[in-house]
């Protein structure tokens, strides 16, 4: 069974572009969260994704936004990209929304320069 | 808002030894669910145990436990037989029973394994 796939792995971009990553879940799994990792920051969450619907958001800028598509596939986008945005951006799939285990991808890791 | 605190940066233990990480949490809510996870230099997210807040029994998997004090709001993970491979963030991490998911994450002990 193929495990949750990010793409891309790894990215650079400059400041005040936009960039969009891609999250695979594991088949079958319905929901989908996205969390920010920085050195400063830790572990934050952005939003979680149920059939195609945004259940819940954390406290970031409406310049974070993203979306699920009908096969559960999850993209999230960052505009006018600041130094700051510059992090590892992991993705988590399960079976239901609110289920209790989450499986996560190896993450994308976005500088922004 | 809930919070969850990792007071130790970094722990180092000898391979075969037995360590315990340390994490506190807040929550008004009676149930809920804890987890640990460990972060090798993959950097991918790997479930190590959950505890459901509910359940009186404490958590096991294999050579890791937890001793969860719900009144003390703390969730320390012990480690037995500590091998080379546990080495790795560890991240303790809440999250409520209902409605979305939505992990609360601890700041992470850095685990190193002395050979």
């Amino acid at each position: 069974k193929a495990g949750v796939t990010q793409t891309p792995r790894y990215l650079i971009k400059t400041r005040g572009q936009q960039v969009t990553l891609s999250c695979s879940p594991i088949s079958g799994h319905r929901s989908v969260s996205w969390y920010q990792q920085t050195p400063g920051q830790g572990l934050q969450f952005l939003f979680e994704y149920f059939s195609e619907t945004q259940r819940n958001k954390g406290n970031f800028p409406g310049r974070f936004s993203g979306r699920q598509f009908s096969n559960s596939r999850s993209e999230m986008n960052v505009s006018t990209l600041e130094l700051g945005d510059s992090a590892l951006y992991l993705c988590a799939s399960s079976l239901l929304s609110g289920s209790t285990e989450a499986f996560f991808g190896q993450g994308t890791r976005l500088t922004v320069v | 808002a809930q919070t969850v605190t990792q007071s130790q940066p970094e722990m180092s233990v000898q391979e075969a030894e037995t360590v315990t990480l340390s994490c506190t949490y807040d929550t008004s809510e009676s149930d809920y669910y804890l987890f640990w996870y460990k972060q090798p230099p993959s950097r991918q997210m790997i479930l190590v145990i959950r505890q459901e807040a509910y359940k009186q029994q404490n958590a096991t998997e294999n050579r890791f436990s937890v001793n969860f004090q719900k009144a003390a709001k703390s969730f320390s993970l012990k480690i037995s037989d500590s091998q080379l491979g546990d080495a790795a963030m560890y991240f303790c991490a809440y999250d409520e029973i209902q409605g979305a998911q939505k992990l609360v994450f601890g700041q992470g002990t850095r685990l190193t394994i002395n050979p």
